[in-house]
C-alpha cells in the first residue's frame, strides 16, 4: 500500500458524459500528479499540482481539468468523454526527495 | 522531446539473474526510476538513482547508470516467480519539473 488513495476503482460511462476522479496523497506530500495509462499511448503525464497551485502540464486535453484543494486532495475532471478516453488514470504524490508513489488507479471505460 | 526506450519482453528461469535495460535521451535528467506493475495493480516504486551516481544496490536489486551512453539497467538477482510483472523505467527531465517520462515497459516472465 503506497498510502495514495484513489476513488472510484472502476467507472463505466457513456460518450459525451463527464466524470470526476478523486485522489488523496500520502500524508505530508504536497505534490500530486495525474497520469494516464492506455494501450496505445503508454503512461503519460497529464498535470501536476503543488500545494494547491498548478505546477506543470503535460499531454492533457482541453476537455480535462484538475484542481487541488486546501486539504491537498485532488480531483481530475474529464468531460465530453470519447471512446479513446478509456484508460487507467493514476494519481501519484511525491515527497521532498522526489520519490513518486502511485495510487491503485481508476479504470475508466467509455461505452 | 524526451524519449525513454525499453525492450518489450524478457524471459528468465527462476533463480537466474534478470537484467532489464533502458535508454533515454534527455541528458539533463536528474533522477531515474524503476517501477514494477503487476496485473491489475498500480505502479510500485522499486528504486531510483540520482544522475550523479553510477550504481545503486538495494537487496536483490542493482541499478547501473551509464550517463555517457544514457543507458540504465536494473538487475534482479535470484529472480523469483513473484518478480513476474511489467517493469517501467522513468526519468524526470531536469529542466521541466518533476513529472515522470516513462518507457513502454518490459514484461518479465519468470519460468519455474
Amino acid at each position: 500500500d503506497s498510502g495514495v488513495t484513489q476513488t472510484p476503482k472502476h467507472l463505466i460511462t457513456a460518450t459525451g458524459q463527464r466524470v470526476t476522479l478523486r485522489c488523496s496523497p500520502r500524508s505530508g506530500d504536497l505534490s500530486v500528479y495525474w497520469y494516464q495509462q492506455s494501450l496505445d499511448q503508454g503512461l503519460q503525464f497529464l498535470i501536476q499540482y503543488y500545494n494547491g497551485e498548478e505546477r506543470a502540464k503535460g499531454n492533457i486535453l482541453e476537455r480535462f481539468s484538475a484542481q487541488q484543494f486546501p486539504d491537498l486532495h485532488s480531483e481530475l475532471n474529464l468531460s465530453s468523454l470519447e471512446l479513446g478516453d478509456s484508460a487507467l488514470y493514476f494519481c501519484a504524490s511525491s515527497n521532498r526527495y522526489n520519490e513518486q508513489f502511485f495510487g491503485p488507479g481508476t479504470r475508466l471505460t467509455v461505452l | 522531446g524526451e524519449d525513454v526506450e525499453q525492450s518489450l519482453f524478457l524471459s528468465v528461469r527462476e533463480g537466474d539473474s534478470s537484467v532489464i535495460n533502458c535508454t533515454y535521451t534527455d541528458s539533463s535528467s536528474t533522477y531515474l526510476y524503476w517501477y514494477k506493475q503487476e496485473p491489475g495493480a498500480g505502479l510500485q516504486l522499486l528504486t531510483y538513482i540520482f544522475s550523479n551516481m553510477d550504481m545503486k544496490q538495494d537487496q536483490r536489486l542493482t541499478v547501473l547508470l551509464n550517463k555517457k551512453d544514457k543507458h540504465l539497467s536494473l538487475r534482479i538477482a535470484d529472480t523469483q516467480t513473484g518478480d513476474s510483472a511489467i517493469y517501467f523505467c522513468a526519468e524526470t527531465p531536469g529542466n521541466a519539473g518533476n513529472m515522470l517520462t516513462f518507457g513502454g515497459g518490459t514484461r518479465l516472465m519468470v519460468k519455474p
